[in-house]
């Protein structure tokens, strides 16, 4: 069975920076789509941005364009979400999940146990 | 970019069938084939329940279906148990490139 483990969460204050990881098996990593997914406290589930399986496309959701970035490294099989300029909204859960071999099917069939992120003033 | 529109809330009682509807527009839900469906337990990740439409993943039970006609999804939970309380959340390709999600029902057994 898949295993996704997220790190890097933590208490940030407004206009600061966070870098998520997740550690995907490497068949994963080089065959599917990785999506970060955040949920924040009582609300639903809100779609990042996703990276395509053994590339390097990226996707994002409007309240992650020009602030956040999603990245890979090859070597570890590791990916990233690089974030910037962090505000209350972005407080939130964040899950690492495995989508399809094309990232637009959504698909996320393993998730990650969650990295949560505090903005705080 | 707009999330797609659920009810809030449903409920039913043990044994019987209940429907949450999933509504998108042209260019997500009604343009593609690509809507999945995700079961929450409080304090859990979210667990794929449909993909495409109306596929399952190995290990769901057959009591989960779904479908698609126009703009608006369906999913449907029959012989309802107890352990189907959760919250469930529709997501669709969009044309523009994003992943939507709907803002969530909350299913109460009654």
């Amino acid at each position: 069975e898949e295993q996704l483990l997220e790190s890097g969460g933590g208490l940030v204050q407004t206009g600061g920076s966070l870098r998520l990881s997740c550690v995907v098996s490497e068949f994963t990593f080089r065959s599917y789509a990785i999506s970060w997914v955040r949920q924040a406290p009582g609300k639903g589930l809100e779609w990042v941005s996703s990276i395509i399986g053994g590339g390097d496309a990226t996707f994002y959701a409007d309240s992650a364009k020009g602030r956040f970035t999603m990245s890979r490294d090859s070597f570890e099989n590791i990916v990233y979400l690089q974030m910037n300029s962090l505000r209350g909204d972005d407080t939130a859960l964040y899950y690492c999940a495995k989508g399809g071999e094309r990232w637009y099917r959504g698909h996320l069939d393993y998730w990650g146990q969650g990295a949560r992120v505090t903005v705080s003033s | 970019q707009s999330a797609l529109t659920q009810p809030a809330s449903v409920s039913g009682s043990p044994g019987q069938s209940i429907t949450i509807s999933c509504t998108g527009t042209n260019i997500d839900v009604g343009g593609h084939s690509f809507v999945c469906w995700y079961q929450q337990h409080p304090g859990k990740a979210p667990k794929l329940m449909i993909y495409d439409v109306n596929n399952r993943p190995s290990g769901v039970s057959s009591r989960f279906s779904a479908s698609k006609s126009g703009d608006t999804a369906s999913l449907t939970i029959s012989g309802l148990q107890p352990e189907d309380e959760a919250d469930y959340y529709c997501s669709s390709y969009s044309s523009n490139d994003y992943l939507l999600f709907g803002g969530g029902t909350k299913l109460t057994v009654l």
